[in-house]
């Protein structure tokens, strides 16, 4: 299978802990994106990397969110002293670079975030 | 503020009764409008994208047309196959050559055999 992997796919942590997420797109994509969506809404953009360079982050991303794509591969989210507030799904997307009619998204089943 | 919304919240079909889903949009500049489907616990599949009003786009039972302010996406003849969520996204001229998506909070579909 050659499509978007994310792990773990779910992760139970308690409130205050840190918690990292890994992502490994497509391998001939060179835009990473990171998304998020609770239950009932639709995913919400947090972040992108242009192979290795962060592009553009969310202003909803708080500090205690970073990400990281070293050597323009695979990603990783670190959510520092988790609050209940982030249990989520957290969605990895990866794309070609833009062109003609070559824009879609392909993504990741996600890993499912419960802070306790 | 580009906005994405979606009606309805949820729709209940019989097998076989054809219907539509609506996604209204208000953005600065459309460069692209997006059809994903998800199913529980899962990301979102890539269905369809428009690009300019008038365009129409099909696969199997599913065809997505475009306007200025909205797209719809016709059902015909659903099966219980075709239970998920259906999520519009749009992405924009503004702010660089990102290929960020603005999603609605989607349509959650339900086919009744």
């Amino acid at each position: 299978d050659t499509g978007v992997s994310q792990d773990p796919r779910h992760k139970i942590t308690k409130r205050g802990q840190n918690v990292t997420f890994r992502c490994d797109p497509i391998s001939e994509h060179n835009r990473l994106y990171w998304y998020r969506q609770t239950l009932g809404q639709g995913p919400e953009f947090l972040t992108y990397f242009q192979n290795e360079a962060q592009l553009e982050k969310s202003r909803l991303l708080s500090d205690r969110f970073s990400a990281e794509r070293p050597k323009g591969s695979f990603s990783t989210l670190e959510i520092q002293r988790t609050e209940q507030g982030d249990s989520a799904m957290y969605l990895c997307a990866s794309s070609p670079t833009p062109g003609q009619h070559n824009e879609k998204l392909f993504f990741g089943s996600g890993t499912q975030l419960s802070v306790l | 503020e580009d906005q994405v919304t979606q009606s309805p919240e949820a729709l209940r079909l019989q097998e076989g009764e054809s219907s539509s889903l609506n996604c209204s949009y208000t953005v600065s500049g459309l460069r692209g409008l997006f059809w994903y489907r998800q199913d529980p616990g899962k990301g979102p599949e890539f269905l369809f994208t428009l690009y300019s009003a008038g365009e129409e786009k099909e696969k199997e039972r599913l065809k997505a047309t475009l306007t200025k302010k909205e797209s719809f996406l016709h059902i015909t003849a659903p099966k219980p196959e075709d239970s998920a969520t259906y999520l519009c996204a749009v992405q924009t001229n503004y702010g660089g050559a990102t290929n960020k998506l603005i999603f609605g909070t989607g349509t959650l579909l339900a086919v009744q055999p």
